[in-house]
Order: structure tokens, then C-alpha cells, then sequence
């Protein structure tokens, strides 16, 4: 049974580039969230899709949206790259609410 | 922005020895899950708590949640090497369709 997938494990990119990081969701489950961490930090949650729309969303700006797949896969696409955007970006799935989440291993974004 | 504060911020022992590492959070939960993470790759979830239970285990790991003081404590018993890692306690709360993360307990386990 295949747990989260992410892709790709790491990319990088330059300053004011765009960039767009995949999610494949756990076997059964049909939500997708998107989690960014910083070194040394906790993750912080960006957004949250089900049923193919953004159900919660984090203190984000704008550049950064996204898009889930009648397959349940989702995208994070960051426009307008900044220095800070460079992190380790998670990908959550789940099903139902208040149940334990399945992380990927996550795409490690450097912006030069 | 993080809710839960973790205490210690870093901890080493030696191997067979108990780690203990303490939460603290802010608001109503539905529930409190505690993760692992080796080396910044992937979350591993380890053990969920809902906000009417007191005490939960799961092999070497024992979880407590007391919501009057809004904190729970991860204890890992017998300590292995391969416990080395940073743990984050999260919470989930009701209807906010989110985890909202702590810092951290980087854990180092000495052989």
C-alpha cells in the first residue's frame, strides 16, 4: 500500500522563477494539505484541499496556490519566487476529519 | 503561526534511558497527535490523543493530555539510537480542518 508520494525530492530555482510540486495522496484518503517548514522550524499549514476545492487555507499569500485532480493528487504552485520561499514543503493526506495524517517525504525547494 | 511551545528544545541521553518531552498549546482541540521527523525529510505520525482521553500507549511510547492545563507529555521508553530524531506535537482543532505544529524536541539518543 503506498503511503504519500511527492515529486520532486528536490529543485532548484531561481528568484522571481515559478515552480509547481506534486502530491499523490495515501490509498483512500481524499484530502490533501500542503505544509511548508523552514530549517529549524515546525511546519506551518498553507492550505487544504477536498473534493477538489481549497476547504482551508493558511497565512499565505497569494503566490502561492493550488489545485487537486478528480484522482485526489494535488499541486502546490509558488509564483514570483522569493529567497525566503526556500523550504521543505509537505504534503498531507487524510480522510474524514480528525483523524491522523500521512506525510510524504517532502520536496526541498532552494531559491537562488 | 504555532501553537504549541515544546519543551526542551533539545534532549540527549544515553541509550535505555527515558525521554520525556512536553507540550504546551493554546486553544480548544479536537485532538493532539505527536509526529517524528529524521534528518528535515518526511513526518512519521506516531500516536493521536483525543481531548476526552487522559492517557494513551503504543509500544514503547506513552502519550498524556491534560486539557485543563492545555499539555500533553511524549514519554519513549527504553531509548534506542534509532529513536534519534526531532518530535513535534500538533494540534488539531475542531473544525479548523488543520494541524497547527510545534518547534520541537530534537532528541539525540548517545550509544
Amino acid at each position: 500500500d503506498a503511503g504519500v508520494t511527492q515529486s520532486p525530492t528536490h529543485l532548484i530555482k531561481t528568484r522571481g522563477q515559478q515552480v509547481t510540486l506534486r502530491c499523490s495522496p495515501k490509498s483512500g484518503h481524499d484530502t490533501v494539505s500542503w505544509y511548508q517548514q523552514a530549517l529549524g522550524q515546525g511546519p506551518q499549514f498553507i492550505f487544504q484541499y477536498y473534493e477538489e476545492e481549497e476547504r482551508q487555507r493558511g497565512n499565505f499569500p497569494d503566490r502561492f496556490s493550488g489545485h487537486q485532480f478528480p484522482n485526489y493528487s494535488s499541486e502546490l504552485n509558488v509564483n514570483a519566487l522569493l529567497l525566503g520561499d526556500s523550504a521543505l514543503y509537505l504534503c498531507a493526506s487524510s480522510w474524514g476529519q480528525g483523524a491522523g495524517y500521512t506525510f510524504g517525504s517532502g520536496t526541498r525547494l532552494t531559491v537562488v | 503561526s504555532q501553537q504549541g511551545e515544546e519543551d526542551p528544545q533539545a534532549l540527549s541521553i544515553q541509550e535505555g534511558e527515558n525521554a520525556t518531552m512536553n507540550c504546551s498549546y493554546k486553544t480548544s482541540i479536537n485532538n493532539l497527535q505527536w509526529y517524528r521527523q529524521n534528518s528535515g525529510r518526511g513526518l512519521v505520525h506516531l500516536i493521536l490523543i483525543r481531548s476526552n482521553e487522559r492517557e494513551k500507549h503504543s509500544g514503547r511510547l506513552r502519550v498524556t493530555l491534560d486539557t485543563s492545563k492545555k499539555s500533553s507529555s511524549l514519554l519513549i521508553t527504553a531509548s534506542r539510537a534509532a529513536d534519534t530524531a526531532s518530535y513535534f506535537c500538533a494540534t488539531d482543532e475542531w473544525g479548523a480542518q488543520k494541524l497547527v505544529f510545534g518547534q520541537g524536541t530534537r532528541l539525540t539518543i548517545n550509544p
